[in-house]
């Protein structure tokens, strides 16, 4: 399967822990992004990678939130002391063009 | 700051008929639409997508139309098959990033 890959799939949390979520975009993207949805609602935009450099950072993106892409390959968003609040589908998408391709997502629910 | 819309949160249309979903946004800078289907507990997958400099793009069962004076889009899926049943999400961006605005989302069903 050479698609958007995303791990775990699924995790619950307590209150106050830390989660980190791995995402392996489609081998040769450039560019890489991190969403979040909730129930009811599109996905909304937090954060985005060109190879290695973070270049843009949603102010949804509180400093609880941190993502890195270490060799402009795979990379990680790392929610630190989660909330209730933080229960969502994070997604990862990856384009090389003019078309962005999804993950199946990571649903966090914080309890 | 709801910058595309749907506001239709759902659609019903009968097996082999055309569904039509509609979607407005308020950014004139965005250029680039792109028209996205979601099963529930999956990621999006894409559809379809148009340029601003152009106002049809087709393929196979589905058409999107983009009327820029009027910052509307639609999709047009002909006919409409029973799999088609899903959420589907318009998503706009603007420059060379292609960092997607979304709308809410459009429940579609497809009944037999």
């Amino acid at each position: 399967d050479t698609g958007v890959s995303q791990n775990p799939r699924h995790k619950i949390t307590k209150r106050g822990q830390n989660v980190t979520f791995r995402c392996d975009p489609i081998s040769e993207h450039n560019r890489l992004y991190w969403y979040r949805q909730t129930l009811g609602q599109g996905p909304e935009f937090l954060t985005y990678f060109q190879n290695e450099a973070q270049l843009e950072k949603s102010r949804l993106l509180s400093d609880r939130f941190s993502a890195e892409r270490p060799k402009g390959s795979f990379s990680t968003l790392e929610i630190q002391r989660t909330e209730q609040g933080d229960s969502a589908m994070y997604l990862c998408a990856s384009s090389q063009a003019n078309t962005i391709y999804f993950g199946e997502g990571s649903w966090l629910t914080v309890v | 700051d709801q910058q595309v819309k749907q506001n239709s949160p759902s659609l019903s249309v009968q097996e082999g008929r055309i569904s039509i979903l509609n979607c407005d946004y308020t950014n004139s800078m965005f250029d680039y639409f792109l028209w996205y289907k979601k099963y529930p507990a999956e990621g999006p997958t894409f559809l379809i997508s148009i340029s601003s400099i152009k106002d049809k793009n087709e393929d196979g069962r589905f058409t999107v139309f983009l009327n820029k004076s009027a910052k509307h889009l639609s999709l047009h899926i002909v006919p409409s098959q029973p799999g088609d049943s899903a959420v589907y999400f318009c998503a706009a961006a603007t420059g060379g990033d292609y960092k997607l605005s979304f709308g809410a989302g459009t429940t579609v069903t497809v009944r037999a």
